[in-house]
């Protein structure tokens, strides 16, 4: 099942600068999205979403861009912290259900 | 902060035998759901559960799974008979209200319950 995918595996950021996670969908019925943090023994931690009528999602230094012709959404940390180094999951579901379909995930370094 | 608890945080039991998995959703969630982690692989969902019934299921949740609101506070996953497969991370995740309701379905997760099937 490759509906929601993350191609990279890992990202290293230096602290302070800009960290792009990035996600690609397959299933144009998808309609909302969402972006968790996990850390290792830890659930998934939920930070923002978005909802297919907007392009834009914005919460403190976390914003999602959604990019529906493309079926393309990012997450933008900015300035990106130590603690911000987890794994980081994109989600996507129809209007129809609320079953989560989760892509594989991207590992985010943040450096000192 | 209201959290999802889940228990037990690590089970181990034989394959064949019967596991119960317990989760404590937050107080003024109604919908709740299992999914699960096989290591290395993605988050998958299982089950979601509203108004005391499923309303959807994945290929995965079997006639070996059942879950179940016994009360008014605890959600349980039971599996019947284990198989060696079964071994993964299990999330229970609840949500304040489902996508139709409120056009959001913001899912918060339990820590996981590791189950290892020898």
């Amino acid at each position: 099942d490759q509906q929601v995918k993350q191609n990279s595996p890992s990202l290293s950021v230096q602290e302070g600068r800009i960290s792009i996670l990035n996600c690609d969908y397959t299933n144009s019925m998808f309609d909302y999205f969402l972006w968790y943090k996990k850390y290792p023994a830890e659930g998934p931690t939920f930070l923002i979403s978005i909802s297919s009528i907007k392009d834009k999602n914005e919460d403190g230094r976390f914003t999602v861009f959604l990019n529906k012709s493309a079926k393309h959404l990012s997450l933008h940390i900015v300035p990106s912290q130590p603690g911000d180094s987890a794994v980081y999951f994109c989600a996507a579901s129809m209007s129809a259900g609320n079953m989560l379909t989760f892509g594989g995930g991207t590992r985010l370094m943040v450096k000192p | 902060e209201p959290e999802v608890t889940q228990t037990p945080s690590h089970q181990v039991t034989q394959m064949g035998q019967e596991v119960i998995l317990r989760c404590v959703p937050i107080s003024n969630h109604l919908y709740f759901y299992w999914y699960r982690q096989i290591l290395g692989q993605k988050v998958e969902f299982l089950v979601s559960f509203y108004n005391n019934e499923i309303s959807e299921k994945s290929e995965i949740f079997d006639d070996q799974f059942s879950v179940e609101r016994p009360d008014g506070s605890n959600f349980t996953l039971k599996i019947r008979s284990t198989k060696l497969e079964d071994s993964a991370m299990y999330f229970c995740a609840s949500s304040e209200a489902g996508i139709r309701d409120r056009g959001y379905n913001e899912q918060f997760f339990g820590p996981g319950t590791r189950l290892t099937v020898l």
